[in-house]
């Protein structure tokens, strides 16, 4: 079945490092794919998204291009700042015939910045 | 406007017992997501609603897990005979009717989620 890779936490880095956080899939169908982030103490939220190949989803100084030919689709950030410490979550999304999305999650990687 | 809500946040129950975890949806949301995130690992899908219907429960563990949505917006999810193994954050997530257009991705909103502890 569909499956999510990343890299495996806790990456720490200083304020203004450059961050990249892999992230492979295996999937049968053209999934979506997604970058959710979870900051302490309040709920997933989407980050970015790419919806076919070589699409650049970004956000918030945040970037990833769906590789179809590698199956990935890392996270980057030129300069990262204390306020980006969060779990982020690398998913994928099958469209499904009666017309919903069920997300398959990676197992998150923990971030943490320091001043 | 207001997000997706769960209640209670926390919930601590002893083995055996029944729980029910609640989630009220943004209003206007037809379609309406369940998903458990186990400590250490990203959510699982548990079940999907379009509506009333559960139109895709393939991820329900086992049939201590049940969830309803008897009026097309607030959901229960309801475990029975809890064990330790059903511990973690359970994520309710909601989002517009998809277009139907293959491919087609309508954003989820989740939910603070509620932590179920079983002693």
């Amino acid at each position: 079945g569909d499956s999510v890779t990343q890299m495996e936490g806790p990456v720490t880095l200083s304020e203004e490092a450059f961050l990249t956080i892999n992230c492979t899939y295996t999937a049968t169908g053209y999934p979506s794919l997604f970058w959710y982030v979870q900051y302490p103490g309040e709920g997933l939220q989407l980050l970015l998204k790419a919806t076919k190949a070589d699409d650049k989803g970004s956000n918030k100084g945040f970037e990833a291009t769906y590789r179809k030919e590698t199956t990935s689709f890392h996270l980057e950030k030129g300069s990262v700042q204390v306020s980006d410490s969060a779990v982020y979550f690398c998913a994928l999304s099958d469209w499904f015939s009666g017309g919903y999305n069920k997300l398959i999650f990676g197992a998150g990687t923990r971030l943490a910045v320091h001043p | 406007g207001a997000g997706v809500s769960q209640t209670p946040s926390n919930k601590v129950t002893e083995k055996g017992k029944y729980v029910e975890l609640r989630c009220d949806p943004i209003s206007g949301h037809t379609a309406l997501y369940w998903y458990r995130q186990s400590l250490g690992q990203g959510p699982e899908f548990l079940i999907y609603f379009q509506g009333t219907g559960a139109a895709d429960d393939s991820g329900l563990p086992n049939d201590r897990f049940f969830a309803v949505r008897p009026e097309g917006s607030v959901s229960t999810l309801k475990i029975q005979r809890t064990e330790r193994g059903d511990s973690a954050v359970y994520l309710c997530a909601s989002s517009l009717t998809s277009s139907g257009q293959m491919g087609s991705y309508n954003e989820q909103f989740f939910g603070p989620g509620t932590r179920l502890t079983v002693l």
